[in-house]
């Protein structure tokens, strides 16, 4: 079945760059997406890409697409304390429909000062 | 605008039990989707209701099941419940199928 994988954690500086990197098995993913989840929260959808595009930026955030190596890539600008949080890769064929989003494990992003 | 509201918050339950979880979905939405997020794991697909009809299932056995309502509001009823249910419950509403899902902030179900 289809899997998405995301390394655990990322530790930054503040007013670094972090990435988050996600592999992807499914070759028919049409929409990637990128989730925060804070404590107690539910996800909020941070960006979303094509699997027809390359790249796509959003103010801080980047998202680069390799689709050849089904690798995905969110870059966040000059982080902040109030980006840590827990990072998800997800991906869909319908965009959210009927095969609904499969999620990766997510990527819990710590800040250091 | 009121987003997407879930109840209860926590809930305790025993094995073998059922339980009921709730979920109000934002206004304008006709399309709920239910995950599944157990500790430390990204949340997995249940099923999705659209327009009172199951629209798509993932891998989860028929004792997992739903409803949704005319007010396109929804709930996920489990049988039979198993220690390895124990987990937060995921709903998000959407404009239509295939539209950006919108989550609410999950239901805590601890099954002892």
């Amino acid at each position: 079945g289809e899997d998405v994988e995301q390394s655990l954690f990322l530790s930054v500086r503040e007013g670094d760059s972090s990435v988050i990197n996600c592999t992807y098995t499914d070759s028919s993913s049409t929409y990637l997406y990128w989730y925060k989840q804070e404590p107690g929260a539910g996800l909020q959808l941070l960006t979303y890409i094509f699997s027809n595009m390359d790249m796509k930026q959003d103010q801080r955030l980047t998202v680069l697409l390799n689709k050849k190596d089904k690798h995905l890539s969110l870059r966040i600008a000059d982080t902040q304390t109030g980006d840590s949080a827990i990072y998800f890769c997800a991906e869909s064929y319908s965009g959210g429909g009927a095969d609904g989003l499969t999620f990766g494990k997510g990527t819990h992003l710590i800040i250091q000062p | 605008e009121t987003g997407v509201t879930q109840s209860p918050t926590h809930l305790i339950k025993t094995r073998g039990q059922q339980v009921t979880l709730r979920c109000s979905s934002q206004s304008g939405h006709n399309t709920v989707s239910w995950y599944q997020q157990a500790l430390g794991q990204g949340p997995q697909f249940i099923f999705q209701y659209y327009r009172e009809e199951e629209n798509g299932r993932g891998n989860f056995p028929p004792r997992f099941s739903g409803l949704q309502f005319p007010n396109y509001s929804s709930e996920l009823n489990v049988n039979a419940l198993e220690l390895d249910d124990s987990a937060l419950y995921l709903c998000a509403s959407s404009l239509g199928s295939g539209d950006e899902q919108f989550f609410g902030p999950g239901t805590r179900l601890t099954v002892l």
